[in-house]
């Protein structure tokens, strides 16, 4: 199993515009989410699945919208780029809840919007 | 709203030294307690994970701890090695698989 990929691993944008955060799984999970990874804040939850067709926002929603249209693949968008998105995004997923719950991280895609 | 805090934020020890680091979360309402590691650069490595319902788990030198009804989880690390070096991470799961992350506490072994 590859487990959780990202793509890309780098990217630079210019304010304004837009770009898609690609993530994958090969472990048949239910639950995937994303989150962002600023210096002294930790890790904070965007958006996350339950499941295929199913979405909610996390903690820092704003300025990114998610889609889930298979149980493998789970895309961040975002929609017109801000220097404040300047971050490093985690991907992560999980098989279920209980002891099925270890959630798994992706390699993370750096991200510097100017 | 849940918060976890992690102390102490950084720690250099002697090589072969026993070690605790610290997680607290101020809902005991949690559906289970993670803990990771990451190396610079790097993504996050699942260590253990503790169900609401159990009190510790232990793998190889790692052991972690949860106790819901003060807030607290510790992770043990016995004999440390030079290549225990990283961040250490422990995030509480509010559930949907939501997990609320500490800052981490950065380990530096020294040979």
């Amino acid at each position: 199993n590859a487990g959780v990929t990202q793509t890309p691993k780098f990217q630079v944008l210019k304010t304004g515009q837009s770009m898609t955060l690609q993530c994958a799984q090969d472990m048949n999970h239910e639950y995937m989410s994303w989150y962002r990874q600023d210096p002294g804040m930790g890790l904070r939850l965007i958006h996350y699945s339950v499941g295929a067709g199913i979405t909610d926002q996390g903690e820092v929603p704003n300025g990114y919208n998610v889609s889930r249209s298979t149980t493998e693949d789970f895309p961040l968008r975002l929609l017109s780029a801000a220097p404040s998105q300047t971050s490093v995004y985690f991907c992560a997923s999980s098989y279920g809840t209980g002891t099925l719950g270890e959630q798994y991280f992706g390699p993370g895609t750096r991200l510097t919007v100017t | 709203k849940q918060e976890v805090t992690q102390i102490p934020a950084a720690l250099s020890v002697p090589e072969g030294e026993n070690l605790v680091l610290n997680c607290s979360f101020t809902d005991s309402a949690i559906y289970n307690l993670q803990w990771f590691r990451q190396d610079p650069g790097k993504g996050l490595t699942s260590l253990l994970l503790i169900q609401s319902s159990q009190r510790e788990q232990t793998s190889g030198r790692l052991n972690a701890s949860l106790d819901k009804s003060s807030g607290r989880s510790t992770l043990y690390i016995a004999a440390s090695q030079p290549g225990d070096s990283a961040t250490y991470l422990c995030a509480a799961n509010t559930g949907f698989q939501k997990l609320v992350f500490g800052t981490g506490t950065r380990l530096l072994v020294s040979p």
